[in-house]
This record gives structure tokens, sequence and C-alpha cells, in this order.
């Protein structure tokens, strides 16, 4: 069965450290990931995907295959980065399974 | 991208009855669907709401607990019958514009079973 494990619920890490949210996957085919993320008071947005290979907010994700991984990293930790994260593998042709998210929060 | 408004944002109910939450699209969106969130749990899946005809339902979801209608393409509502306790959560409204699993959300209808 398809499935998403985020293994920290909470995470905690001081401004300017490095921050590493960890998620892994197991799925049978080709995998798609994402990485979304709720800040304080506002809804879930797509922060990036494995496709796009980009950096966003200074965060970056690599898709491990041989490992099942899709770590979210942050070299230089922000305040503003403190919110909930959550890894989402694509499930056929458009439906989203959800790990069960971290909140992430970033200590001055 | 899509706004998405959803309503109520909260709202408490007796056990046994039913509540009905809309969702309102500012665009014409093929891809909707509904999620649930309970305390301290992931988003889960409950359906996908078809345009002119049946949602598709996850495993564990059935029709009769949660009827959903899709009465055009901007717009859906899902309804929680005969709640109990255990409904309490939070139930969001999404789509999908373009099949690349980027998701937008509505800010979600907080339901609290009493």
């Amino acid at each position: 069965a398809q499935r998403v494990t985020q293994p920290e619920k909470l995470l905690s890490v001081f401004k300017g450290a490095p921050v590493e949210l960890k998620c892994n996957y197991s799925y049978s085919g080709s995998p798609e990931l994402f990485w979304y993320v709720q800040y304080s008071r506002q809804r879930l947005q797509l922060l990036l995907r494995h496709i796009s290979r980009e950096s966003i907010k200074g965060f970056t994700a690599d898709l491990n295959k041989g490992e099942t991984s899709f770590h979210l990293k942050k070299p230089f930790a922000q305040e503003e980065d403190s919110a909930m994260y959550y890894c989402a593998l694509k499930q056929g042709a458009q439906k989203l399974v959800f790990g069960q998210g971290t909140r992430l929060t970033i200590n001055p | 991208s899509a706004v998405i408004s959803q309503k109520p944002s909260r709202d408490i109910c007796q056990r046994g009855t039913s509540l009905t939450i809309q969702c309102q699209v500012d665009s014409q969106v093929t891809m909707m669907f509904w999620y649930r969130q309970q305390p301290g749990q992931s988003l889960t899946l409950i359906a996908t709401a078809n345009q002119g005809s049946e949602a598709t339902y996850e495993s564990g979801f059935v029709i009769d607990k949660f009827p959903i209608s899709r009465p055009n393409l901007t717009f859906s509502t899902l309804t929680v019958s005969n709640m109990s306790p255990e409904d309490s959560s939070i139930y969001l409204c999404s789509v999908d514009e373009s099949y690349t699993g980027e998701l937008f959300f509505g800010e979600g209808s907080r339901l609290t079973v009493l």
C-alpha cells in the first residue's frame, strides 16, 4: 500500500541552524512527491515538488529512490519557517496521500 | 491560482444531526477533493467530487455518511450525516487546476460534535 511516513511529529531547532524534516514513502510505481506547508492561521499550500527540483524559501528536497526518502532541508533556519510541514505522495492520476506532518519550531 | 471559499468556517453540532459544508471556487476546475483532518492526524481523502456524476469515495468512506454534490465546475458540497463525536474534524475542500498534484486548499471547516 502507498504510504508516507514522517517520523518526527515535532522538531525544534535554533535560528541559523540547519534543519531537516524527514519523509519516507512506500510506492510500487514511479513516485511523485511534494512538500506542503501550513503557516499559523494560513491555509495549507504547496512548498515544493520533486519534479521541479527547485529551491523555495531556501528549502530543497531530493528524491532518493534507494532509500525511498524525500527529506526537506534548509541550511540556515529562519523564525518564519516555523510551521506545519506535510510530505505528500501522488497516487494515481491525481490523488495525494499525506504524511502525518511535522511541526517545526524555530527558536530565536 | 484558484481561490477557494468554504462555509461554515466552524460549527458546533449535536449528535445525530447533519451538516452541509459548501466549497466555492473562483474558477472552473475539473478536479475537486474533500479531505478530513481529525485532531492530531494527517489529511485523509474522503472523496473526489465529480461534476455531473456520483463522487468517488475512498476506502472507509461511504455515500450515506458523506453525500457529496457537484452541480458545476465551481461548486461542491459535503454533508456529514448523522454525526457523532468521532466526526469532529477539520474538513477541507481542495482543487487541482492542472493535474500536477499541486492542490489549492480552502481554509477548512472545523466541526465539533457534542
